[in-house]
């Protein structure tokens, strides 16, 4: 069983309209959280970090559940430069900061 | 304002030959990784480091080997080249303050 899972999709969504991603971990002394986005072919950079409390950045916000152990990205007002791919990634405790990532889940939003 | 760099950003090997993917940062991190990308399979952790002197295995190191004798750099070889290492690489970068992973534009190889 992969450590990070997530439903590859493609989520193809019209314009305008709210999506949300949910992806799994496995390890329960999983200590930071993050959802990364990738374009074709280009690399992965940080979308926003993933806190118990929950946070918002503008259209997107993140949710964690530690004990179902599982983290979500919502997407409100999808905007046709959405599309990407969406990487939910995990680091362990015990200092090796080393990121786990997802396979990723497609988003495709179309006019 | 340079990051994380990777050299070549493109390569083509033939089976059997061996080549190094060059990987610097000038950010002062302590954690260093490589990671390949396959389609449908996402990022998979090749080997990693935690510090100048320090490597270790990830999900897939094997034919490859790193080492790590500056902060900076960390080089991945290809020991002999073969198809199934076709992929594209990235080489990524973290701190313990941050924990942000900082990454290079990727280097495609493909290995006929």
């Amino acid at each position: 069983r992969k450590e990070v899972e997530q439903d590859p999709g493609p989520f193809n969504v019209p314009e305008g309209a709210t999506v949300a991603f949910n992806c799994t971990y496995s390890n329960s002394a999983s200590q930071s959280f993050f959802w990364y986005r990738q374009d074709c072919r280009k690399e992965p950079k940080l979308l926003m970090s993933v806190y118990s409390s929950g946070n918002e950045d503008g259209r997107f916000t993140a949710q964690l559940n530690r004990a179902s152990q599982y983290i979500s990205l919502l997407i409100r007002d999808s905007k046709l430069s959405d599309s990407a791919t969406y990487l939910c990634v995990v680091t362990l405790s015990g200092g090796s900061y080393i990121p786990t990532f997802g396979r990723g889940t497609s988003l495709i939003v179309h006019p | 304002n340079a990051g994380v760099t990777q050299t070549p950003k493109f390569q083509v090997l033939k089976t059997g030959q061996s080549m190094t993917l060059q990987c610097a940062q000038d950010m002062n991190h302590e954690y260093m990784s490589w990671y390949r990308q396959d389609p449908g399979m996402g990022l998979r952790l090749i080997h990693y480091s935690v510090g100048a002197g320090i490597t270790d295995q990830g999900e897939v190191p094997n034919g490859y080997n790193v080492s790590r004798s500056t902060t900076e750099d960390f080089p991945l070889r290809l020991l002999s080249a073969a198809p199934s290492q076709t992929s594209v690489y990235f080489c990524a970068s973290s701190s313990q303050g941050t924990t942000e992973a900082f990454f290079g534009q990727g280097t495609r190889l493909t290995v006929v």
